[in-house]
């Protein structure tokens, strides 16, 4: 059974802080990554992917993969108001095919 | 930029009913999915088409559900006898052809059992 854990929050940010989430997977076979933000009853949305260990920075958002720790993570730089919501960290084996499977997610909360 | 459609936004439907839920992925794309997330709970893969076919499916999909693509832009989800537990935000994604490809996910339907 392929899991992805996250601390599900709430995680209170002031604004401007860094945000830090966190994001372990199970199946070690996993070769893409991805974090996805969900404001409430909305769809997931794409925010970063990730393929290779190390980080990848884009704009305010890096992603950190270390594959020998099975853990992936996500940092928020300025944190905006506009930022609060659920993120969600995705992974799959990296074939076209295959399913993604999702953490719980983490409630983020950008205090202004 | 292109974007995944779903319709309709909200379906409410009599347990024991038949439902299409509809999508129009991405017009490039060549990979389907259908995922669901009841209330309060994680998303969750049901099922991935590729080439006119089922490629991958969980568990959760079972005899009650089937995909099809009945022209060159629609890709459909069915749900036979429904059941109050298939209440749930269903959201279609598509991706495109290469490795380490993201999924777009549309809008979703929120479908209602009662």
């Amino acid at each position: 059974q392929k899991e992805v854990e996250q601390n599900s929050g709430p995680l209170s940010v002031p604004e401007g802080a860094i945000a830090s989430l966190n994001c372990t997977y199970s199946d070690r076979g996993s070769q893409s990554f991805f974090w996805y933000r969900q404001y409430s009853g909305k769809s997931p949305e794409l925010i970063m992917s990730i393929y290779s260990n190390g980080d990848k920075e884009d704009g305010r958002f890096t992603a950190q993969l270390n594959k020998a720790s099975q853990y992936v993570s996500l940092l928020i730089r300025d944190s905006q108001p506009s930022d609060s919501a659920t993120y969600l960290c995705a992974v799959t084996s990296g074939g076209g095919a295959d399913g993604l499977t999702f953490g719980k997610g983490t409630h983020l909360i950008i205090q202004p | 930029e292109p974007e995944v459609t779903q319709t309709p936004s909200h379906q409410v439907t009599q347990m024991g009913q038949e439902v299409i839920l509809r999508c129009v992925p991405i017009s490039n794309h060549l990979y389907f999915y259908w995922y669901r997330q009841i209330l309060g709970q994680k998303v969750e893969f049901l099922v991935s088409f590729y080439n006119n076919e089922i490629s991958e499916k969980s568990e959760i999909f079972d005899d009650q559900f089937s995909v099809e693509r009945p022209d060159g832009s629609n890709f459909t989800l069915k749900i036979r006898s429904t059941k109050l537990e298939d209440s749930a935000m269903y959201f279609c994604a598509s991706s495109g052809t290469g490795e380490h490809q993201p999924q777009h996910f549309g809008d979703g339907t929120r479908l209602s059992i009662l």
